[in-house]
């Protein structure tokens, strides 16, 4: 089965600053990848499909690159409302593994 | 407005069964793939299984396959999970996915609000 590795596991930035997350394939998946957000509490929110594709109504300061194995979300400027785990999903396969999370917080 | 209400979940001993069901509305419920995620308390999210529009392809996570089934009422507009042989590690929060694709492999861009599945003696 093809793994999913995030990295950071939690990161701590400032309000403004731009936050990278990355997440690595163990195997090629072209661009078949979704990034979602988890607030505390709440149920999770699609951001990204297709590795690079804003979902409708996702603010436009988040971003989504890459393909193959290696792929990153981007927030360009840190909101207080981005404090969330984000996890990324593969999905051109079963199974459709999620990341690990990364926890991100404000300084 | 696409709405996904969950219900089925409680408290159940280790090795017996348990039908999670997912009620569906505001969109076409027959095109569209769909899916089970679980979330343990205070842990990641876990994919388990996925079903196609038709319910004619269904997979699963290598941790339940054997003992949980999807499966769908497109008539009533409903998704069920039967979860058998339950294991203390199958406790979290079972959450019941639309995919933006009718197959499933699209990515998951609606979700319900989760029932709870305690396994416990």
């Amino acid at each position: 089965d093809i793994q999913m590795t995030q990295s950071p596991s939690s990161l701590s930035a400032s309000v403004g600053d731009r936050v990278t997350i990355t997440c690595r394939a163990s195997q090629g998946i072209s661009n078949n990848l979704a990034w979602y957000q988890q607030k505390p509490g709440k149920v999770p929110n699609l951001l990204i499909y297709a590795a690079s594709t804003l979902q409708s109504g996702v603010p436009s300061r988040f971003s989504g690159s890459g393909s193959g194995t290696d792929f990153t979300l981007t927030i360009t400027s840190l909101q207080p409302e981005d404090v969330a785990t984000y996890y990324c999903q593969k999905y051109n396969s079963a199974p459709q593994t999620f990341g690990q999370g990364t926890k991100v917080e404000i300084k | 407005q696409v709405q996904l209400v969950e219900s089925g979940g409680g408290v159940v001993q280790p090795g017996r069964s348990l039908r999670l069901s997912c009620a569906a509305s505001g969109f076409t419920f027959s095109n569209s793939g769909m899916h089970w995620v679980r979330q343990a308390p205070g842990k990641g999210l876990e994919w388990v299984a996925v079903i196609s529009y038709d319910g004619s392809n269904k997979y699963y996570a290598d941790s339940v396959k054997g003992r949980f089934t999807i499966s769908r009422d497109n008539s009533k507009n409903t998704l069920y999970l039967q979860m058998n042989s339950l294991r203390a590690e199958d406790t979290a929060v079972y959450y019941c996915a639309k995919d933006r694709d009718s197959g499933g492999w699209g990515g998951v861009n609606y979700w319900g609000q989760g029932t709870l599945v305690t396994v416990s003696s």
